[in-house]
């Protein structure tokens, strides 16, 4: 069974600080990865999608890695800023049914 | 972009009533959707799939006489729990593929 875990849970941090959230899965056999941020008690906003035989993907300052042999994933945000506050979800889907496993998230909170 | 929206955004009631939630797709045609779950603090968790013109799929441990799902129509998917307790009280998030969500139903049952 696949499982999906975020560290940290929870990270405050300065504005203008560049940081990484981490994702790690147990079974490598994905077929892509997302990462979603999700204001609170809001839906859910798709930030990037790698597809398995990708490494990276980058949007803005935003940037992606897999790296699927070892079951990590990292999501970097450069130059942070108070409207980056929110929780960031890691998703897999493991075939084309579109189906997702979530992480636990990250909470993020930037302060100005 | 497409958008999906969830009516009612947030439900009280009381123990032992139904509870239903709508999901819409507004611009786009949806054969599927999907039901995920959120419970504080905690990750969100597929409970059941869509389909439109079939009956839903159910992922193991979700209960299907206590959370009905009918897909009436390609841009409309309900969810009732019937009989809703308080450990039913979650967030509840629907889904049209490929990545779109609605904005959730916080159901607090007392």
């Amino acid at each position: 069974k696949q499982e999906v875990t975020q560290i940290p849970a929870a990270l405050s941090v300065p504005e203008g600080e560049n940081l990484v959230l981490n994702c790690s899965f147990t079974d490598s056999a994905i077929y892509n990865l997302q990462w979603f941020r999700q204001d609170p008690g809001k839906g859910l906003t798709s930030l990037l999608l790698i597809q398995s035989s990708q490494r990276e993907q980058t949007s803005g300052r935003l940037n992606a890695s897999l790296d699927k042999s070892s079951g990590r994933s990292t999501l970097y945000i450069a130059a942070s800023q108070p409207g980056d506050s929110a929780t960031y979800l890691c998703a897999l889907m493991m075939d084309s049914s579109y189906k997702l496993i979530f992480g636990s998230g990250t909470r993020l909170l930037v302060r100005p | 972009g497409a958008v999906v929206s969830q009516h009612p955004s947030r439900v009280i009631c009381k123990s032992g009533t139904s509870v239903k939630i709508e999901c819409r797709s507004l611009d786009f045609q949806a054969t599927t959707m999907f039901w995920y779950r959120q419970f504080p603090k905690q990750s969100l968790m597929l409970m059941a799939t869509s389909n439109e013109g079939s009956k839903a799929t159910y992922e193991q441990g979700v209960e299907k006489d206590k959370f009905l799902i009918n897909h009436a129509s390609l841009t409309l998917s309900t969810l009732t729990v019937t009989s809703a307790h308080p450990e039913d009280s979650s967030f509840y998030i629907c889904s049209a593929p490929p990545k779109y969500f609605g904005p959730g139903t916080r159901l607090t049952v007392l």
